[in-house]
C-alpha cells in the first residue's frame, strides 16, 4: 500500500518554505527522501530510521513521527535548484525491519519561481 | 561513466512482442531492483535481486520476468508486450551494507507499446 503524500503540488518562489509530507497507514522501519528533476533518474536525498529522527541536506530537513507513521520534508529558503518531484519511500515493519524493500508515495511536484 | 546504465533508453514495440531492458551497474552493489514509473503513479517496484541465486517479485511483477545474468546485470523481460506496459522503466542497485540504504538510480528506459 502507497504512503499518501501531501500536498500533490507546490509552487512557491525563491526565498519561500514548503513542508511535503508523507503518510502511511502501517508501521514503518524506516522513511527515504528522493528527488527527481524533470527527465532524470530519482536523487537519494536522506532517510529516517528512527522514530523522533531529524535530519539536514543543506536547507532541506525531514523529521519522522513513528507513532504516527508520519515523515515531514522541509525545504527553506527555497532555491531554483529545488524544483522537481520529491517522493517518500517508506520500508514496513512486518517486512522484516529492514530498509531495502521500498514503498513509493505517488510524488510531490516542487515548483520553484524566480 | 554513469555507475548504473540502462539499454536501450528509448523503446517503441508493437503489441505481443517480446522485449528486454537491460541495466548494468558499476558500482559493485550486490542489490539490483526493477520499477516502472506512471504519470501521477509515482514508482512501482517490479523484482529486486539480492545476487545471481535470488530473485524476488515486487507488487507489480505480473506480465514481466527478470534475468541476473551477473553480479553487474539485471535484465527486465516483457514476454508479450501490452499497451499498458508502456511506461518509463528504471533501474538501481544498493549496497546492503550501507546502513542509509540508498538506492542509485539508472537514466531510465522509456517504453512505448502500440
Amino acid at each position: 500500500q502507497q504512503p499518501v503524500q501531501s500536498p500533490q503540488a507546490v509552487i512557491l518562489r525563491e526565498g519561500e518554505d514548503a513542508v511535503i509530507n508523507c503518510s502511511s497507514s502501517k508501521a514503518l522501519y524506516s522513511v527515504h527522501w528522493y528527488r527527481q528533476k524533470h527527465g532524470e533518474a530519482p536523487v537519494f536525498l536522506m532517510i529516517l530510521l528512527k522514530g523522533g529522527e531529524q535530519k539536514g541536506h543543506e536547507k532541506i530537513s525531514a523529521s519522522f513521527n513513528e507513532k504516527k507513521q508520519q515523515s515531514s520534508l522541509y525545504l527553506t529558503a527555497s532555491q531554483l535548484s529545488y524544483s522537481g518531484t520529491y517522493f517518500c519511500g517508506t520500508s514496513r515493519k512486518d517486512s522484516g525491519g529492514s530498509n531495502y524493500k521500498l514503498t513509493f508515495g505517488k510524488g510531490t511536484l516542487l515548483t520553484v519561481n524566480p | 561513466d554513469a555507475d548504473v546504465t540502462q539499454t536501450p533508453r528509448n523503446r517503441i514495440t508493437k503489441t505481443g512482442k517480446r522485449i528486454m531492458l537491460e541495466c548494468s551497474q558499476t558500482k559493485g552493489h550486490d542489490r539490483m531492483y526493477w520499477y516502472r514509473q506512471d504519470p501521477g503513479l509515482g514508482l512501482r517496484l517490479i523484482y529486486y535481486s539480492f545476487d545471481v541465486k535470488d530473485i524476488n517479485k515486487g507488487e507489480i511483477s505480473d506480465g514481466y520476468s527478470v534475468s541476473r545474468q551477473a553480479q553487474a546485470k539485471f535484465s527486465l523481460s516483457l514476454e508479450s508486450a501490452i499497451p499498458n506496459q508502456t511506461a518509463l522503466y528504471f533501474c538501481a542497485t544498493s549496497d546492503p551494507s550501507a546502513a542509509s540504504g540508498e538506492q542509485y538510480f539508472g537514466p531510465g528506459t522509456r517504453l512505448t507499446v502500440t
